[in-house]
């Protein structure tokens, strides 16, 4: 069993809908999480990080932790063409080394 | 938010020769710095981890006389691919990560081909 699980997609929505995209994890040492987004032959650009159960916020996306579920979940409302991206959910148990998931991709229609 | 920079962007050069990426840290001082390896429609591959002033920590079944770690200063890490072959060809980027920080911070990213 993989550390970390993310459903690879891809995933198809139209404009303006509301996506979500999620991570499983089986390790509990895992206390950070983090969301990146990658476009296409780029870098992953950092979008949320979190250390808590529960819910945080930024503009459009919200990330979702559930720790007794070991559930963690991306929420992006009001979806744009240019949210389309591949997104990948990363842990880490505070030692520095991140476990990434495979990444979602993610296409919003115009 | 912070930002970490990569040179070159991309890069095409002769089987059997070296090539050297640089990773620097922009706007903040980073202790530790990654390298990191994607092929296409993968996730991201960790090669080794590097802290300021020490010998990098490589993972397992990457070569560290073949990729060839420096990390001389809090904003620089340089990665050196030696004796290049066609099968490096690959998409290398860097993270950076600052004192007491679970957060990396990617850099753009380099295209090397070996021809």
């Amino acid at each position: 069993q993989k550390e970390v699980e993310q459903d690879p997609g891809p995933l198809s929505v139209p404009e303006g809908a509301i996506v979500s995209l999620n991570c499983t994890y089986s390790n509990s040492a895992f206390q950070y999480f983090m969301w990146y987004r990658q476009y296409s032959r780029k870098g992953p650009e950092l979008l949320m990080y979190t250390y808590s159960s529960g819910n945080k916020e930024d503009g459009r996306f919200t990330a979702q932790v559930d720790k007794s579920s070991k559930y963690i979940s991306l929420f992006i409302r009001d979806s744009q063409p240019s949210d389309s991206a591949t997104y990948l959910c990363a842990l880490s148990g505070g030692y520095q080394k991140v476990t990434f998931g495979t990444g979602t991709k993610l296409q919003v229609i115009p | 938010g912070a930002v970490v920079s990569q040179h070159p962007s991309r890069v095409i050069c002769k089987s059997g020769t070296s090539v050297k990426i640089e990773c620097r840290s922009l706007d903040f001082q980073a202790t530790t710095m990654f390298w990191y390896r994607q092929f296409p429609k993968q996730s991201l591959m960790l090669m080794a981890t590097s802290n300021e002033g020490s010998k990098a920590t490589y993972e397992q079944g990457v070569e560290k006389d073949k990729f060839l770690i420096n990390h001389a200063s809090l904003t620089l890490s340089t990665l050196t691919v030696t004796s290049a072959h066609p099968e490096d060809s690959s998409f290398y980027i860097c993270s950076a990560s600052g004192q007491g920080a679970y957060e990396q911070y990617f850099g753009p990213g380099t295209r090397l081909t070996v021809t």
